[in-house]
């Protein structure tokens, strides 16, 4: 069965202070990973998509990579506006699995 | 310009009652999808609609949701006889592509639905 899942459930950072959220996947065929922000009472906004091990795609503050089972969102000397949800989604077939995001909170 | 409008934003009802959820999507986008998302928990699918072809309706969880798509604009989700367990965030999503070209999806604030 098609699954992902994305750790930490909530991440509390100091200003400045790099780190990286992690989403695992099990799909039978990658055919895309995404990355979207969500902040709070808004729809989510695309970030990123990859399709390959190996790949990156960086904006701003942020760098997605991308193995055979996992993609890493690295944030770099954060900023309080950062400060939102990151959800992660694939696509095997034509539909998106998306896992339940990761809450980013930093702190100035 | 605009993006998705959904509308209302919030909405409280009582279990058993119908409700109607309203989404306007991006001007030209061929693709409209629903998902529900509830605290804790993914995005999970509802219904997709692309251009004239018939909805994706596989991720409806019953038979008291239904939407529909008018003119391929303007779509409305339709529930019946709510039950305190359809209360969650509904969010609309627009595209100009198909799911098979990767096109981000445009999303809409989402009705916040509470069933009581």
């Amino acid at each position: 069965e098609d699954q992902v899942t994305q750790s930490p459930e909530a991440l509390r950072l100091q200003e400045g202070e790099s780190s990286s959220l992690n989403c695992s996947y099990t799909v039978s065929g990658l055919r895309g990973l995404f990355w979207y922000r969500q902040d709070p009472g808004k729809g989510p906004e695309f970030l990123f998509t990859l399709y390959s091990a190996g790949e990156e795609k960086e904006k701003e503050r942020l760098k997605a990579t991308l193995t055979k089972k996992e993609s890493f969102l690295h944030i770099t000397a954060p900023k309080p506006e950062d400060s939102a949800t990151y959800l992660c989604a694939v696509r095997s077939n034509y539909q998106l699995i998306w896992g339940a995001g990761t809450k980013l909170i930093i702190k100035p | 310009g605009a993006g998705v409008s959904q509308s209302p934003s919030n909405k409280v009802t009582e279990k058993g009652k119908d409700v109607e959820l309203r989404c306007d999507p991006i001007s030209g986008h061929t693709a409209l999808y629903w998902y529900r998302q509830s605290l804790g928990q993914g995005l999970e699918f509802l219904i997709y609609f692309q251009g004239n072809s018939a909805p994706d309706k596989s991720g409806l969880p019953s038979d008291r949701f239904s939407a529909e798509r008018t003119g391929g604009s303007v779509s409305t989700l339709t529930i019946q006889r709510t039950q305190q367990e359809d209360s969650a965030v509904y969010l609309c999503a627009s595209s100009s592509g198909s799911p098979g070209d990767n096109s981000p999806l445009h999303f809409g604030n989402g009705t916040r639905l509470t069933v009581t």
